[in-house]
């Protein structure tokens, strides 16, 4: 299958501070990506979908002036987590399609965020 | 809004056992539905993805089948191993949403 990366692995860092996540995809382009979040022992949730180009579209319950997206290129969007908290705690995953709804997402290996 | 609901939410059974993990979604319009693994900490394995129009795929000891009218799909492990524990998602796509729906999960574990 595609290979989508992301980095970091894992952050720690002090409240208050911003932290960007990059989601690439390596071997293919994506027309949309796709961040979730996973708080412990619970599911993955939906936050956004960006395509290339164009603003984001964020899930209801999700700041956007919080988590900053941003899809610049067909291989690569970031995810700015501003003035993080203890409660923005959380593993971040990203996902890049090829094409419409039926094609598949493919998945980076995500980013474990904790705040101090 | 599309909802995804799994059972049971964890299991726990002897090795060499076959298993059905049940997975369903309360609307039917879905452009396919994807089973993932996912281990303590980690991120996703995709195992099967079954695109709407299908009835089931397998890989190797891993069969899942979809019933689209009914909303109901299942995951089948024939002679569970111990290195299969993990967490097993069920996600589908379309439904009113762009993105995955996600199930909360199935926690297995395959005693030795």
């Amino acid at each position: 299958g595609a290979v989508v990366s992301q980095h970091p692995s894992r952050v720690i860092c002090k409240s208050g501070t911003s932290v960007k996540i990059e989601c690439r995809s390596l071997d293919f382009q994506a027309t949309t990506m796709f961040w979730y979040r996973q708080f412990p022992k619970q599911s993955l949730m939906l936050m956004a979908t960006s395509n290339e180009g164009s603003k984001a579209t964020y899930e209801q319950g999700v700041e956007k002036d919080k988590f900053l997206i941003n899809h610049a290129s067909l291989t690569l969007s970031t995810l700015t987590v501003t003035s993080a908290h203890p409660e923005d705690s959380s593993f971040y995953i990203c996902s890049a399609r090829w094409g419409g709804q039926g094609n598949e997402q493919f998945f980076g290996p995500g980013t474990r965020l904790t705040v101090l | 809004k599309q909802e995804v609901t799994q059972i049971p939410a964890a299991l726990s059974v002897p090795e060499g056992e076959n298993l059905v993990l049940n997975c369903s979604f309360t609307d039917s319009a879905i452009y396919n539905l994807q089973w993932f693994r996912q281990d303590h900490g980690k991120g996703l394995t995709s195992l099967l993805l079954i695109q709407s129009s299908q009835r089931e795929q397998t890989s190797g000891r891993l069969n899942a089948s979809l019933d689209k009218s009914s909303g109901r799909s299942t995951l089948y492990i024939a002679a569970s191993q111990p290195g299969d524990s993990a967490t097993y998602l069920c996600a589908v796509s379309g439904g009113g949403a762009d993105g995955l729906t996600f199930g909360k999960g199935t926690h297995l574990i395959i005693q030795p």
